[in-house]
């Protein structure tokens, strides 16, 4: 049981180039989120997946887009990148939408934009 | 809307010390409380939650939070630190209207000396 995993790791990207993120998870978790960290702002959530085929925006979503084909997969892409995109991202998941639920988070993508 | 304050950037502690991070939040329904913590080029790993009902939580690694409604506060404490326990501490807030939304502080990082 791996819980949630990250690829890549680690990127560093040139302004305009575009790449994705993807995330999995092997809970049987329904529900999804992208996170961004940025020093002393915590995490802010960019989008989040309450199912398979369906996504929604959450505090930060411009310049990125996400897509949820599978129920185990939640992808992240920057289509432009820009110098403000750079940030350590995370993805969660939990097993239901209600509040008392917790969320399990990877190990983290740091992506650098030049 | 939902917030988080964590107002101290940084704790430092002698090993063998007790351990407090504050955090205060404000919600306009019922406060559902999350402590995570973040080690070196990890992941958030979940500590403990406040649901309701006993106001003192206890978590995992030995760490507890008291859940003060009058103060609006969540502090995360720990009876005698641990070098190991050197790492930067979230605090985050669901609300009763904000489904599985969690709004996060700007984390606290902690420095263990031996």
């Amino acid at each position: 049981n791996a819980g949630v995993t990250q690829t890549p790791k680690f990127r560093v990207l040139k302004t305009g180039q575009s790449m994705t993120l993807l995330c999995a998870q092997d809970m049987n978790h329904e529900y999804m989120y992208w996170y961004r960290q940025d020093p002393g702002m915590g995490l802010r959530l960019i989008h989040y997946s309450v199912g398979e085929g369906t996504t929604a925006k959450g505090e930060v979503p411009d310049g990125y887009n996400v897509s949820r084909l599978k129920k185990q997969n939640f992808l992240l892409g920057l289509e432009s990148a820009a110098p403000s995109q750079t940030s350590v991202y995370f993805c969660a998941s939990s097993y239901s939408w209600e509040r008392t639920d917790t969320q399990y988070f990877g190990p983290g993508t740091r992506l650098t934009v030049l | 809307a939902q917030s988080v304050a964590q107002p101290e950037d940084q704790v430092n502690v002698a090993e063998g010390n007790p351990l407090t991070v504050k955090c205060t939040y404000s919600v306009s329904g019922n406060p559902y409380l999350f402590w995570y913590v973040q080690y070196p080029n990890r992941g958030l790993q979940f500590l403990l939650k406040y649901i309701t009902g006993d106001n003192l939580v206890k978590g995992s690694y030995g760490f507890e939070a008291e859940f003060n409604k009058s103060q609006t506060s969540f502090h995360l404490k720990k009876p005698s630190a641990l070098v190991s326990d050197s790492a930067l501490y979230f605090c985050a807030v669901r609300d009763g209207a904000a489904g599985n939304k969690l709004t996060f502080g700007g984390g606290t990082r902690v420095l263990v000396k031996p």
